[in-house]
């Protein structure tokens, strides 16, 4: 099945700075990559999504690049505001028929004013 | 739309005991999930759901979990019986597929079980 590996854990940034999060995924039929974010007690929810046929995607700032020959995929921040911090996760979601995501462990982003 | 609506959002029992979480789709979704979320092992895959058929369940870790799809409409997860290692953040999330792609989940609020 798929596996996901997400890096850092934990990331520290000073407002204003950008952040980056890294996912890799291990199987290569995998199309769909999706970007969780989860406040503290709160849903994950979807901040932005990428497709295997798009190298990159941009929504305001946050941007998501997708390399399907290394097999891995990054979250971009800029201009991080600390209501930004908060756990993502990034996803894969295999190509096979399956439509179940598997996910990263997480990472925790705090924005320090 | 009211979104993925989960109940109860926490719940609190004693070891041994059946534990019911109940969740409602977003209407029109086809697609049902039931993940499990901890610290140590973040979001784990119990179950989908296609259409009302359970699709994969190789992710229930054992026995004492079960979970249903009556309708397009409720899903329920059980535990019987209930142990101290199945506290966690048990999370509903549907979506639909529209023409062969796939969307993003939305997730319910959660619920947050604890088994003492």
């Amino acid at each position: 099945g798929e596996n996901v590996e997400q890096h850092p854990s934990t990331l520290s940034v000073q407002e204003g700075d950008s952040a980056v999060i890294k996912c890799t995924y291990s199987d290569s039929a995998s199309n769909y990559f999706p970007w969780y974010k989860q406040e503290l007690g709160k849903r994950p929810q979807l901040i932005i999504d990428i497709r295997s046929n798009v190298g990159e995607k941009k929504d305001q700032r946050i941007a998501v690049t997708l390399n399907k020959t290394a097999k891995h995929f990054s979250l971009h921040i800029t201009e991080t505001q600390p209501e930004d911090s908060a756990v993502y996760f990034c996803a894969a979601r295999d190509g096979a028929g399956s439509y179940q995501l598997t996910f990263g462990k997480g990472t925790k982003l705090s924005v320090i004013p | 739309d009211a979104g993925v609506i989960q109940s109860p959002r926490h719940e609190v029992t004693e070891m041994g005991q059946e534990v019911t979480l109940r969740c409602k789709p977003i209407s029109g979704h086809d697609y049902l999930f039931w993940y499990r979320q901890t610290m140590m092992r973040g979001l784990e895959l119990l179950i989908y759901f296609n259409n009302n058929v359970p699709i994969d369940d190789s992710g229930m870790p054992e026995d004492r979990f079960s979970a249903k799809m009556p309708n397009a409409s409720f899903s329920t997860l059980k535990i019987q019986p209930s142990e101290p290692r199945d506290s966690a953040v048990y999370f509903c999330a549907s979506s639909l597929t529209e023409r062969g792609l796939r969307d993003g989940y939305t997730f319910g609020s959660g619920t947050r079980l604890t088994v003492v």
